[in-house]
């Protein structure tokens, strides 16, 4: 069966550049979202189709992919933006998430 | 767009359980339904889907939950459900409710129900 494999922690200072990868060999034939849940809060949709913005998200958030590896790329992050985030991806039979990145902005 | 769970609470292990997901502000018969749950502090885990009409309503589970729960939907009542069977004290989580389109940044949550399976 497939599966998504995510660091369990990345950390930045603010202003710095953080990247979360998510790798996995459905990648290859399907895209990824990525989604971000603060504490207490529902996930929210920061990238579709591996690399395209929802209208309302900040410009800071982009997205990458390569072969098996998707790459979520925060510019400039901000203190705000430390959250969990979790890749997606799903084909007609398998539908999954990775196990999450602890974004830490210190 | 708004989905709002309802339903969840105590429950006992090997009882059952159904959760309510009402849907409004887009047209809920052309989207798919998912339930994804969250345990305390953990990630969040895919527990099923089931899609429109035009595509026979097909249903499909993640492993940890195939053949003991259920998700349907009544269309003219724009909710959608999910039947939990036999349940396990780490069924114990945060069910959403998520909706998913054509389009691909057509993708969102609701706030979430708790369910709590324990003796």
């Amino acid at each position: 069966s497939y599966e998504l494999t995510q660091p369990s922690s990345v950390s930045v200072f603010p202003g710095q550049t953080a990247r979360i990868t998510c790798s996995g060999d459905i990648l290859a034939r399907k895209y990824a979202r990525w989604f971000q849940q603060k504490p207490g809060q529902a996930p929210v949709l920061i990238i579709f189709e591996d690399s395209e913005r929802p209208s309302g998200i900040p410009e800071r958030f982009s997205g990458s992919s390569s072969g098996t590896t998707v790459t979520l790329t925060i510019r400039g992050a901000q203190v705000d933006d430390e959250a969990d985030y979790y890749c997606w991806s799903a084909s007609d039979n398998n539908l999954m998430f990775g196990g999450g990145t602890k974004l830490t902005v210190l | 767009v708004q989905l709002v769970e309802s339903g969840g609470g105590l429950v006992q292990p090997g009882g059952s359980l159904k959760l309510s997901c009402a849907a409004s502000g887009f047209t809920f018969s052309g989207s798919a339904i998912h339930w994804v749950r969250q345990a305390s502090g953990k990630g969040l885990e895919w527990v099923g889907r089931i899609v429109n009409k035009p595509n026979n309503y097909a249903t499909i589970y993640g492993a940890s939950v195939k053949g003991r729960f259920t998700i349907s939907r009544d269309d003219s009542k724009s909710t959608a459900y999910l039947q939990m069977n036999s349940l396990k004290i780490e069924d114990t989580a945060v069910y959403y409710c998520r909706t998913t389109g054509t389009r691909g940044d057509f993708d969102f949550w609701g706030q979430g129900t708790l369910v709590t399976v324990s003796s």
